[in-house]
């Protein structure tokens, strides 16, 4: 199966800092990527899907991008709503697979 | 405004079969397919398997074994079934749509929205 890994697992950040969360697949995947945020105790919410495609009703501070096998979500500006864990998701082919996930917690 | 809702017992002995059920409203369940998902207690998303309107499935191999996954578009909803539970088995299980779509003229799909999840410990 193809692998993702994200990095960091972990980032401490402040409201109105840039942020940037890599994943990685362990083969190319071509733009077959979707990236979700969970807060506690809620399911995980769509954000990105096709590697850089904004889901309706996502602010704008939020994009995606990449390619292959190095995927980036990018939020330009933290809000302190942003405070949540994020997945990547490969959807190119079954099993589908997921990240382990990058805790985004306030600094 | 597509929902999903999941239910069933929220708690399982060991070695029994756990039964859930997601109930879709604002939309039919045709023309999509539905997936189940489940995360352990503190960790990572796993996909168990999906299911589309025709009752064709797809399962995670890890799980085959042991995974039956139906739709009932007479109500509506669709149901997932895992035998021989243990344990590891404990998990916030999601239903979730998966949507497709073309961006660029090539063909994507993602999953949305998702259910509230219902939380399955399996004990004695």
């Amino acid at each position: 199966d193809i692998q993702l890994t994200q990095s960091p697992s972990f980032l401490s950040a402040s409201v109105g800092d840039r942020v940037t969360i890599t994943c990685r697949a362990s083969q190319g995947i071509s733009t077959f990527l979707a990236w979700y945020q969970q807060k506690p105790g809620k399911a995980p919410k769509l954000l990105i899907y096709a590697a850089s495609t904004l889901q309706s009703g996502v602010p704008s501070r939020f994009s995606g991008s990449g390619s292959g096998t190095e995927f980036t979500l990018t939020i330009s500006s933290l809000q302190p709503e942003d405070f949540a864990t994020y997945y990547c998701q490969r959807l190119n082919r079954y099993p589908i697979t997921f990240g382990q996930g990058t805790r985004l917690e306030i600094k | 405004q597509v929902q999903l809702q999941e239910s069933g017992p929220g708690l399982v002995k060991p070695s029994e079969t756990l039964s859930l059920t997601c109930t879709v409203s604002g939309d039919s369940i045709g023309s999509y397919y539905w997936n189940w998902i489940r995360q352990p207690p503190g960790k990572g998303l796993e996909w168990v398997g999906f299911v589309y309107n025709s009752g064709r499935t797809n399962y995670n191999p890890s799980l085959k074994s042991r995974v039956t996954i139906s739709v009932d578009t007479s109500k509506n909803q669709f149901s997932l079934k895992l035998s021989s539970v243990t344990a590891a088995d404990t998990a916030v299980y999601y239903c979730a749509r998966e949507a497709h779509g073309y961006v660029e003229n090539s063909m994507f799909n993602w999953l949305d929205p998702w259910g509230q999840g219902i939380v399955v410990i399996v004990s004695s």
